[in-house]
């Protein structure tokens, strides 16, 4: 299994611009996240999916978009990009979402946005 | 959600062990307490889950308290490659909350060779 993997590793983007970050995972999982980490934070969550067409949002959702076409991808959307949106962004994902279960991560994407 | 605190750095050398301690006083009896690690540039790294009993696994040992309001992980012989920042999370069993991990500032650990 290649686990969760994140296309691209890293981006430059101009204010105003749009892009999609690419997430997927070959585990058949069903819950899958976006978090952004800044620098010397933790993660906050952005938006989750619990399953194929179930997208909800998460902690910092303002300015990212989410879909959920197939179990195994989860694409994060930046509408317009603005600085603030700069960060590491990380994919997740589980089985089902429930406490007991372990997260898997991917290794990240780092977008500047200038 | 249910906060964790957890001292901002801890050192070490290579060889020994570390105890790194996390309180959780407002703990429910549906919260799994779950840590990660995150490397140097590379996503968090799932360590070690527990619920109510200690646990051990291959990377390290969870130390529960009797009345759940702190744990430990341990770490039985640190490694170069263990200098990381560690997040205790405390995640809820029941679905509805779907998965959410709120991530604190996490323990910086330092392992001097």
């Amino acid at each position: 299994n290649a686990g969760v993997t994140q296309t691209p590793k890293f981006q430059v983007l101009k204010t105003g611009q749009s892009m999609t970050l690419q997430c997927a995972q070959d585990m058949n999982h069903e819950y899958m996240s976006w978090y952004r980490q800044d620098p010397g934070m933790g993660l906050r969550l952005i938006h989750y999916s619990v399953g194929a067409g179930i997208t909800d949002q998460g902690e910092v959702p303002n300015g990212y978009n989410v879909s959920r076409s197939t179990t195994e991808d989860f694409p994060l959307r930046l509408l317009s990009a603005a600085p603030s949106q700069t960060s590491v962004y990380f994919c997740a994902s589980s089985l089902t979402g429930t406490g007991g279960e372990t997260q898997y991560f991917g290794p990240g994407t780092r977008l500047l946005v200038l | 959600d249910a906060k964790t605190t957890q001292p901002n750095s801890m050192e070490s050398n290579e060889e020994e062990p570390v105890h790194l301690p996390c309180n959780h006083s407002t703990i429910s009896g549906t919260d799994y307490i779950h840590w990660y690690r995150q490397l140097p540039s590379q996503g968090p790294e799932y360590v070690i889950h527990g619920l109510t009993s200690n646990v051990n696994n291959r990377m390290a040992s969870l130390a529960i308290a009797e009345d759940r309001k702190s744990s430990t992980l341990i770490l039985h012989r640190a490694t170069l490659r263990d200098a990381a920042v560690y997040y205790c999370i405390l995640r809820h069993s029941i679905r509805t909350s779907y998965g959410k991990l709120t991530f604190g500032q996490g323990t910086i650990l330092t392992v001097h060779p």
